[in-house]
């Protein structure tokens, strides 16, 4: 049963620290995305990778925040520094382009979170 | 751009009641259509899906239909468990085709608790 993971499951840290989170996609997706989840804003996307390179990090903060796929086996999401807004679940998903008869479409499949607190 | 509206909760119903909550869709090109589900403390999980217009998503009692004409994918269910309590979501993605980017566009999700 293919499963995204993602690493820390929780992390508490302190405003100024450095924060990276980690995701392993699906063996053979080869698109993966970083969303953000607060009960203010809901589901927001940050970025996202197509065979590993960065597509779209338009809805990522620049200035504190980096997203990285190293190998096709895992994806970061780096904050540096962190702030107590950055509080909030972070979900990595991944994907697989899928022909259906007719226009493809990207069906996505969501690691549990790292729920991030930051003091 | 492309964008999701589905009805704001929280929905509240007694076990057995019938559940719809509604989903429209503005898109400029041909979508796929998706029903994700969130359970307390996980990650979104697919509910159902369609590619086009007319097909029907079906998964665990869920149904929804891909509605063109109307622009709307509501989500059915005959009756409701307990178990069903979750966040559900309407999403939309883009065509996959040269520049397009076949990135998901959410709604901004929908308590459901059902009491017993």
């Amino acid at each position: 049963d293919a499963r995204v993971t993602q690493t820390p499951r929780d992390k508490v840290t302190e405003m100024g620290q450095e924060v990276t989170m980690r995701c392993q996609p699906i063996l053979g997706h080869n698109t993966v995305f970083w969303y953000r989840q607060t009960m203010m804003q809901g589901l927001e996307l940050l970025a996202y990778f197509r065979n590993r390179a960065p597509l779209d990090d338009s809805g990522m903060p620049k200035d504190r925040f980096s997203a990285e796929m190293p190998d096709a086996t895992l994806a970061t999401l780096k904050i540096q520094p962190s702030e107590p807004r950055d509080s909030a679940v972070y979900f990595c998903a991944s994907g697989l382009t899928r022909l259906a008869g007719g226009p493809t479409y990207n069906e996505q499949f969501f690691g549990p979170g790292t729920r991030l607190t930051v003091l | 751009g492309d964008s999701v509206t589905q009805m704001e909760g929280p929905v509240t119903l007694s076990e057995e009641a019938f559940l719809t909550i509604n989903c429209t869709y503005t898109a400029t090109g041909y979508p796929s259509l998706f029903w994700y589900v969130q359970y307390p403390g996980e990650g979104l999980q697919l509910l159902l899906k369609a590619t086009k217009a007319d097909d029907k998503g079906s998964n665990k009692g869920f149904e929804a239909t891909y509605r063109k004409e109307t622009t709307s994918f509501h989500l059915e269910k005959g009756s409701v468990q307990v178990s069903d309590s979750a966040v559900y979501f309407c999403a939309l993605s883009d065509q996959v085709r040269g520049s397009t980017l076949g990135r998901l566009y959410f709604g901004r999700g929908t308590q459901l608790t059902v009491w017993p």
